[in-house]
């Protein structure tokens, strides 16, 4: 049972530049998170992907964006790049219910961004 | 808005020691609540959770978390923690029926003394 999948697991970026990072849902979920973890922080929440469309938005400004695939994979677009910007970002997956408890999110092993 | 707090920054102990970890939250509503774990160079995982029933509610590894709601807490407890417990714990929070939008404390690192 192939679990969440993020990539890439590092990378580099200048300011100003533009990033994209990928995730893939563990078999069988259809609802994707996004997180960004800074260091010596929990999680903060950025936004979450169900159905192709951006369902719940946390506080985060319009440079980051996201999309949800078909196949419920997902990106997460980053523009204009701050120095801030650099973080561990988390993708969680979850299926979603019908009636019952909030879903139960599954994280994946993140991508480290840092920004120069 | 709701926050967690989580009160200690890094705990050390010795093996057999006893663990626990303070969690409060502030939210007036209904709320469901997490435990999740980072070991060294692993991705989170959930420890255990509480949506409602019993408000003591047992997860993996021996862990177990007590709900108290007039306190706002929700701390996580085991009984003798080993080495292979060191790890960075964090609580979380979302409101009742969200299907989204975990809010996380800074979490707590954990380090055990063999």
């Amino acid at each position: 049972d192939a679990g969440v999948t993020q990539s890439p697991t590092h990378l580099i970026k200048t300011r100003g530049q533009q990033v994209t990072l990928r995730c893939s849902p563990k078999s069988g979920h259809d609802t994707v998170s996004w997180y960004q973890q800074a260091l010596g922080q929990g999680p903060q929440f950025i936004f979450q992907y169900y159905e192709e469309e951006e369902r719940q938005r946390g506080n985060f400004p319009d440079r980051f964006s996201g999309h949800q695939f078909p196949n419920y994979s997902s990106e997460l677009n980053v523009n204009a790049l701050l120095l801030g910007d650099s973080a561990l970002y988390l993708c969680a997956s979850s299926l979603e219910r019908l009636a019952g408890g909030p879903n139960e999110q599954y994280f994946g092993p993140g991508t480290r961004l840092t920004v120069t | 808005a709701q926050s967690v707090s989580q009160h200690n920054h890094h705990v050390i102990l010795s093996e057999a020691a006893s663990l626990e970890l303070g969690c409060n939250y502030s939210y007036g509503g209904t709320v469901n609540l997490f435990w999740y774990v980072q070991y060294p160079g692993q991705h989170l995982q959930l420890l255990l959770k509480y949506f409602s029933g019993d408000p003591l509610v047992k997860g993996i590894k021996g862990f177990e978390a007590e709900f108290i709601k007039s306190k706002f807490s929700f701390n996580l407890r085991k009984p003798s923690v080993q080495w292979s417990d060191t790890a960075e714990y964090f609580c979380a929070v979302t409101s009742g029926g969200s299907q989204g939008n975990l809010i996380f404390g800074k979490g707590t690192k954990l380090s055990v003394k063999p």
